[in-house]
């Protein structure tokens, strides 16, 4: 296994068109998080799960942004009708229930044009 | 809810000096874990170092320590021995279900 994996790595797209960004973590991984990073800030938390459980949104997270993880093990990340304030790096780290390392993928670059 | 804070936007050091980036942090809870991540220009998050916060002893991983002063709020980071590879953002991590991050230092070294 070599660690997380994010799919695509960037992506561009024109405003008001839906994205989805895929996120693959480290096998035995059960706890999957999403966050948010803009230039010069830190990452900020969206949302995350355990195994196929969604536990956590932030109010961050609008109603065009859904995350799915149906199995338990990959998850995708989905905006819709975009907006060019949704541009930002989209990171997504994994790590087991009760160990304390998260582990952070490359991310997928968006940009809203 | 918690709140990380890093005060030093921009930090910079001599090749082979020490460095010491600050970090707070307001929690309500007694146990929790902190966190040094490392992002470099490439962006992927790596991590420096970690403390539990049911630990009084200071964590150590080769050239990095903390010193963590869990009454004040307090876990800055030290770099000893500063080298090139190290010039990069480092954030300040606060873990209990979920990490929450401050906005970040940037590191800088000076050959």
């Amino acid at each position: 296994d070599t660690g997380v994996s994010q799919d695509p790595r960037h992506k561009i797209t024109k405003r008001g068109q839906n994205v989805t960004f895929r996120c693959d973590p480290i096998s035995e991984h059960n706890r999957l998080y999403w966050y948010r990073q803009t230039l010069g800030q830190g990452p900020e938390f969206l949302t995350y799960f355990q195994n196929e459980a969604q536990l956590e949104k932030s109010r961050l997270l609008s109603d065009r942004f859904s995350a799915e993880r149906p199995k338990g093990s990959f998850s995708t990340l989905e905006i819709q009708r975009t907006e060019q304030g949704d541009s930002a790096m989209y990171l997504c780290a994994s790590s087991l229930i009760g160990r304390t390392e998260a582990f952070f993928g490359q991310g997928t670059r968006l940009t809203v044009v | 809810a918690q709140t990380v804070t890093q005060s030093q936007p921009e930090m910079s050091v001599q090749e082979a000096e020490t460095v010491t980036l600050s970090c707070t942090y307001d929690t309500s809870e007694s146990d929790y874990y902190l966190f040094w991540y490392k992002q470099p220009p490439s962006r992927q998050m790596i991590l420096v170092i970690r403390q539990e916060a049911y630990k009084q002893q200071n964590a150590t991983e080769n050239r990095f320590s903390v010193n963590f002063q869990k009454a004040a709020k307090s876990f800055s980071l030290k770099i000893s021995d500063s080298q090139l590879g190290d010039a990069a953002m480092y954030f300040c991590a606060y873990r209990n279900e979920k990490l929450t991050f401050g906005t970040g230092t940037r590191l800088t070294i000076i050959p």
